[in-house]
C-alpha cells in the first residue's frame, strides 16, 4: 500500500515535443503529490506539487494532472527542451496534523530530449 | 544552494569501517529525512526526525543509526560497512505546516564508496 509505481523507466522526446510521465498509488490516505527533477550528481529538486482536491495544476511548461478515482497522476512537460533532460521522480506523502510525513518515491524516469 | 547542507560530499572507506554523515536542515525546518539512492533501488527512505525525536523508520539496517541534535542538525551513522552500502545518501528537510509551496528540500548528497 505504500508503493508508488512510475512509468516509463526511460523516455526519449524530440525538442518541442510533449513529455508525459505517469504514476499510480495505492494508499488513499496520501494527500500530497510532488514531482522532483534530478540532474546527475545533484539532489532531487521540487518541480511542482498538487493536492487531491484539484485535478490539474500548471506552472509554466509543467502540468500535473490528477485523477483521484483512478489513483493516478501524471507530469506533462510541454515544449520539451534539451535542458529538461534529467531524471524525474513522482512521490506521495501523507501529512499528519502539523507535521509532515515521509515521501514515498516512484522509481524514476530518465528523460532525454533530443535537439 | 537549496539551504540543506550535507557533508562530506564524497567519502571513500573500507569494508568494516564506520562513517558519519552530517546534515544541516534549511533554516526553520523541523523535520529531517534521510534517503539512500542506489542505481537499482531508487530513492529509499531510511529515517525521519522531527524536532529531535525519531518520527518514522523505513528500511534502515540495524548497522545504521541516526540522531537529530538540539540545533536541528542530524547525523547518520553507518557502521560495519559493506560493499553494498555504496550509494548516494541524501538528507531532506521540510517545514511544519504547508507543504505545497516548499515541499521537501534535498541537500546535494554524500556519495559513499565502500572499497
Amino acid at each position: 500500500q505504500q508503493q508508488v509505481k512510475q512509468s516509463p523507466q526511460s523516455l526519449i522526446v524530440q525538442k518541442g515535443g510533449i513529455s508525459i510521465i505517469n504514476c499510480a498509488y495505492e494508499n488513499t490516505a496520501f494527500d500530497y503529490f510532488p514531482w522532483y527533477q534530478q540532474f546527475p550528481g545533484k539532489g532531487p529538486a521540487l518541480l511542482i506539487a498538487i493536492r487531491p482536491d484539484v485535478s490539474e495544476k500548471k506552472e509554466g511548461r509543467f502540468t500535473i494532472s490528477f485523477n483521484k478515482s483512478a489513483k493516478q497522476f501524471s507530469l506533462h512537460i510541454m515544449d520539451s527542451q534539451p535542458g529538461d533532460s534529467a531524471t524525474y521522480f513522482c512521490a506521495a506523502s501523507r501529512s499528519q496534523g502539523g507535521a509532515t510525513n515521509k515521501l514515498i518515491f516512484g522509481t524514476g524516469t530518465l528523460l532525454a530530449v533530443q535537439p | 544552494d537549496s539551504g540543506v547542507t550535507q557533508t562530506p560530499k564524497h567519502l571513500i572507506t573500507a569494508t568494516g569501517q564506520r562513517v558519519t554523515l552530517r546534515c544541516s536542515p534549511r533554516s526553520g525546518d523541523l523535520s529531517v529525512y534521510w534517503y539512500q539512492q542506489s542505481l537499482d533501488q531508487g530513492l529509499q527512505f531510511l529515517i525521519q526526525y522531527y524536532n529531535g525525536e525519531e518520527r518514522a523508520k523505513g528500511n534502515i539496517l540495524e548497522r545504521f543509526s541516526a540522531q537529530q541534535f538540539p540545533d536541528l542538525h542530524s547525523e547518520l551513522n553507518l557502521s560495519s560497512l559493506e560493499l553494498g552500502d555504496s550509494a548516494l545518501y541524501f538528507c531532506a528537510s521540510s517545514p511544519r505546516g504547508e507543504l505545497l509551496n516548499y515541499g521537501y528540500t534535498f541537500g546535494s548528497g554524500t556519495r559513499l564508496t565502500v572499497v
